[in-house]
């Protein structure tokens, strides 16, 4: 069974500093994992995703993520954060078989401090 | 522009009563889903559908039923059967079974 685990429920970052926001997931074969931002009341939109190739994927907003195959691990980040970037941020993650259902984590919400 | 609508954004309802969510696309995609968001347990698959006419139970599918008459089209009926309707109900559409989720802005359901 797929699974996704965000290990921390509210990461706070000083302005300007870097930020991370960790994921760790499972499944069976090769991963498509997925980063997703949520405002509040509002829809998900899609950052960045890994599917197959360079384990650094690159994303809107400045987001980037690296892949680790041996830690299972999918963090996201960004070198200078912004307050703008205060928000719950959720990983997700397919299996290798294409199935159809994309498999949430319980989300991290990220305060940039100004 | 492309995108998904979902419709009402906010809505009340008392104990017992259906409701019916709506959700379109104009984005040509043939996948769409319903997610149900609760708080501190991220993103639930209720229903999805990969075509027209057919469709399959996510996880949480109980008390719910949904209908996939046109490609553009995904409404979720709320059924008195969900014992604990009040959440924020999420669709999203996907041009495949290994690409990204476009979402929509979300309804929220209150049983009052």
């Amino acid at each position: 069974a797929q699974s996704v685990a965000q290990p921390e429920d509210q990461v706070n970052v000083a302005e300007g500093n870097p930020l991370t926001v960790k994921c760790t997931y499972s499944v069976s074969g090769n991963p498509y994992l997925f980063w997703y931002v949520q405002y509040p009341n509002r829809g998900l939109q899609f950052l960045l995703k890994y599917i197959t190739g360079d384990n650094l994927v690159k994303g809107s907003y400045g987001f980037e993520a690296e892949f680790n195959k041996s830690q299972t691990s999918f963090h996201l980040k960004k070198p200078s954060a912004l307050v703008s970037d205060s928000a719950l941020y959720f990983c997700a993650v397919r299996d290798g078989t294409g199935a159809n259902n994309l498999f949430f984590g319980t989300g991290t919400r990220l305060t940039v401090i100004p | 522009d492309g995108g998904i609508t979902q419709s009402p954004k906010y809505l009340f309802r008392k104990e017992g009563q259906n409701v019916t969510l709506s959700c379109e696309q104009n984005l040509n995609h043939d996948a769409m889903y319903w997610y149900r968001q609760d708080p501190g347990q991220g993103l639930r698959l209720i229903y999805y559908s990969q075509i027209v006419n057919d469709f399959q139970k996510g996880d949480i599918a109980e008390g719910y039923s949904v209908s996939r008459e046109k490609k553009e089209s995904f409404p979720l009926t709320v059924t008195s059967a969900q014992k604990n309707p009040t959440a924020f109900y999420l669709c999203a559409s996907s041009i495949s079974s290994t690409g990204e989720l476009f979402f929509g802005e979300g309804s929220r359901l209150t049983v009052l």
